[in-house]
């Protein structure tokens, strides 16, 4: 199975700061790498496929970047609305599997 | 509007067994891989499952082979999770997911989730 981790496992920020979520793959999975937020135990949201494709209608300032083992969220002025949970997702192959998670708290 | 809709959850003694459904509605249903995807309570992710759109590839997390079995209905627009001798650690919301892209595949489309509770 392929690990996934995230780091850090939190954060403190404030609004405008600039923030970067690592996540490491165990091998190498390409590009197959999907990045997902989550709000008080919503549903989780796409914000990134494919390593750095922006999902439609997600705001501009949240980019993704990396490939093989190596990527990296990176949130370019945090907004009040970005404190949330963000995981890491491989789709390289089976079984699919997430990082355990990154809280971005104020 | 894309919706996946969840039910079947709730309160199960150990051993037990549960039927999980979800209902998509605004888009072509056959034409996607599904998922089911897990939570539990104060943890993150997990996949648990996915289908391909003709049923003829089905995976699952090694945790919950031979007791878990999803399935899918293209002509009711629905994906099953039929669950047996759940245990305590199978307590989770269950997410049913859309899975898009040809190439490079990612959860776009999520329900609001089904809550299984495993216990005596």
């Amino acid at each position: 199975d392929i690990q996934m981790t995230q780091s850090p496992s939190s954060l403190s920020a404030s609004v405008g700061d600039r923030v970067t979520i690592t996540c490491r793959a165990s091998q190498s999975i390409s590009s197959y790498l999907n990045w997902y937020q989550q709000k008080s135990a919503k549903a989780p949201k796409l914000l990134i496929y494919a390593a750095s494709n922006l999902q439609r209608g997600v705001p501009l300032r949240f980019s993704g970047s990396g490939s093989g083992t190596h990527f990296t969220l990176t949130i370019s002025r945090l907004q009040p609305e970005d404190f949330a949970t963000y995981y890491c997702q491989q789709s390289y192959g089976t079984p699919l599997t997430f990082g355990a998670g990154t809280k971005v708290e104020i | 509007e894309v919706q996946l809709v969840e039910s079947g959850g709730g309160l199960v003694q150990p051993g037990g067994s549960l039927r999980l459904s979800c209902t998509a509605s605004g888009f072509i249903f056959s034409s996607y891989w599904m998922s089911w995807v897990r939570q539990a309570p104060g943890k993150g992710l997990e996949w648990v499952a996915n289908i391909k759109q003709d049923v003829t590839e089905k995976y699952y997390v090694d945790s919950v082979k031979g007791r878990f079995t999803i399935s899918r209905d293209n002509a009711k627009n629905s994906l099953y999770l039929q669950m047996n001798s759940l245990r305590a650690e199978d307590t989770a919301v269950y997410y049913c997911v859309r899975e898009a892209g040809s190439y490079y595949y990612y959860m776009d489309v999520w329900g609001k989730g089904t809550t299984v509770t495993v216990s005596s």
